[in-house]
């Protein structure tokens, strides 16, 4: 079965460039989530999407900005990158409407590590 | 005050013993409810979803308690490899969709 894909797995950028992350979701989920997994740490939620708009904000900072187009992938748009935006960032989806009989459990994509340097 | 919260842990648990811990929940419009297992920087997969009359699958036995608004997780017979960290995720609804808020996560380690 087709997972949430994830791209680049890798990603190194110098300090104040800009980055972009990307994720596909599970076909027929219109939900998508992004979190950002510092070294040690639990996962911190930053934004969601539903149906292509904003659902929810976390703690993304005001660097950041993401949005999910009308195919349901989202990205992640990182500017002027800081030594702390190091991390493992994940991206998950479900669907957000709630149809008998379907499952609603969020799926994980295998994530980007960021490294800034 | 989190919508979601753990227990960060972490949980030593002896190989062969059990373990049990909870979440609690804010919103009691919430209406599905999952556990998540995280190993060391990989990602979150689902470990198995908590139905009203609870349920159990394998070692793992997970409940609802919609009064006091909390879910647990039992592990029986510990194993090296259940060492990770759980999370626990609430799916509240609002009209037709649903909206996921993550806990924190519990660590467990288990030990020889």
């Amino acid at each position: 079965a087709a997972g949430v894909i994830q791209s680049p797995r890798h990603l190194i950028k110098e300090k104040r460039e800009t980055a972009t992350l990307k994720c596909y979701p599970i076909p027929r989920h219109d939900t998508v989530y992004w979190y950002q997994q510092g070294p040690g740490q639990d996962p911190q939620f930053l934004i969601s999407f539903y149906e292509k708009m904003q659902s929810d904000k976390g703690s993304i900072p005001d660097r950041f900005s993401a949005q999910q187009f009308s195919d349901y992938h989202s990205e992640l748009n990182m500017s002027s990158l800081e030594l702390g935006d190091s991390a493992l960032y994940f991206c998950a989806s479900s669907l957000g409407r709630l149809i008998e009989g379907e499952d609603t459990e969020a799926f994980f994509g295998q994530g980007t590590r960021l490294t800034v340097v | 005050r989190k919508e979601v919260e753990q227990d960060p842990g972490p949980f030593n648990v002896p190989e062969g013993a059990t373990v049990a811990f909870n979440c609690t929940y804010s919103n009691s419009a919430s209406q599905s409810f999952f556990w998540y297992r995280q190993d060391c920087r990989k990602e979150p997969k689902l470990l198995m979803s908590v139905y009203s009359s609870g349920n159990e699958d394998g070692r793992f036995t997970a409940q609802l308690n919609r009064a006091s608004q909390y879910i647990s997780l039992l592990i029986r017979d510990s194993k090296l490899s259940d060492s990770a960290t759980y999370l626990c995720v609430v799916k509240r609804t609002t009209d037709s969709w649903g909206k996921l808020q993550f806990g924190a996560g519990t660590q467990v380690v288990v030990t020889p």
